[in-house]
């Protein structure tokens, strides 16, 4: 079965600061890649996702992802964080292959920023 | 509508009462998820509808929890004689090609 490895439970950043949180998967086939945003008492944004072409997809809010097969990662970034980002993100593949398309997802990343 | 909507949006409960939760998808969205999210297990794959059928249910966690989709829309996930683990946030989507909406979720606490 497939799984999602976010190997940082808590990041904490200055505002102004570059970021970039780590997302692994395991899966044989191409997947399909996402990213969401979490703020408190809220449902899931989707910042951006990977389905094939360009390895690097930009997404709202600045954020970008690369997608590198080599190393089954899909991690994400921005070049200067706001204040405002702090949440909590969330990696997910879907198995392309099997009839449902269900989302897997990560443990997640918990970011913090300090002012 | 414009959005996953997800009523009620908290929910207490007390143990061994049965609870129905509701999940109104974006108009033409064909699939529906339920997930459940909870301290420490993350984001957990209920069931799937594809139209009103649920070919896929291997996510419900036992047999207390059950779900339905009728008229190919509105869904209503049903946990019958709570526990104190089912305490959690559920949380709906609808999705169109692979692209899924999620509602704001419904907060259920089982006392």
């Amino acid at each position: 079965a497939q799984s999602v490895t976010q190997p940082d439970i808590h990041i904490t950043v200055s505002e102004g600061a570059s970021l970039e949180l780590r997302c692994n998967y395991s899966y044989g086939a191409t997947p399909y890649l996402f990213w969401y945003v979490q703020s408190p008492g809220q449902g899931l944004q989707l910042l951006l996702k990977y389905f094939s072409g360009d390895t690097l997809v930009q997404g709202i809010k600045g954020f970008e992802a690369e997608f590198k097969r080599s190393q089954s990662s899909f991690n994400l970034r921005k070049p200067s964080v706001h204040w405002s980002d702090a949440a909590e993100y969330f990696c997910a593949v879907i198995n392309s292959g099997a009839g449902s398309y269900q989302l897997t997802f990560g443990k997640g990343t918990k970011l913090s920023v300090i002012p | 509508g414009a959005g996953v909507s997800q009523s009620p949006s908290n929910k207490v409960t007390e143990k061994g009462k049965d609870v129905e939760l509701r999940c109104d998808p974006i108009s033409g969205h064909t699939a529906l998820y339920w997930y459940r999210q909870s301290l420490g297990q993350g984001l957990e794959f209920l069931i799937y509808f594809q139209g009103n059928s649920a070919p896929d249910k291997s996510g419900l966690p036992s047999d207390r929890f059950s779900a339905e989709r009728t008229g190919g829309s509105v869904s209503t996930l049903t946990i019958q004689r709570t526990q104190q683990e089912d305490s959690a946030v559920y949380l709906c989507a609808s999705s169109f090609h692979q692209l899924y909406t999620f509602g704001s979720g419904t907060r259920l606490t089982v006392v």
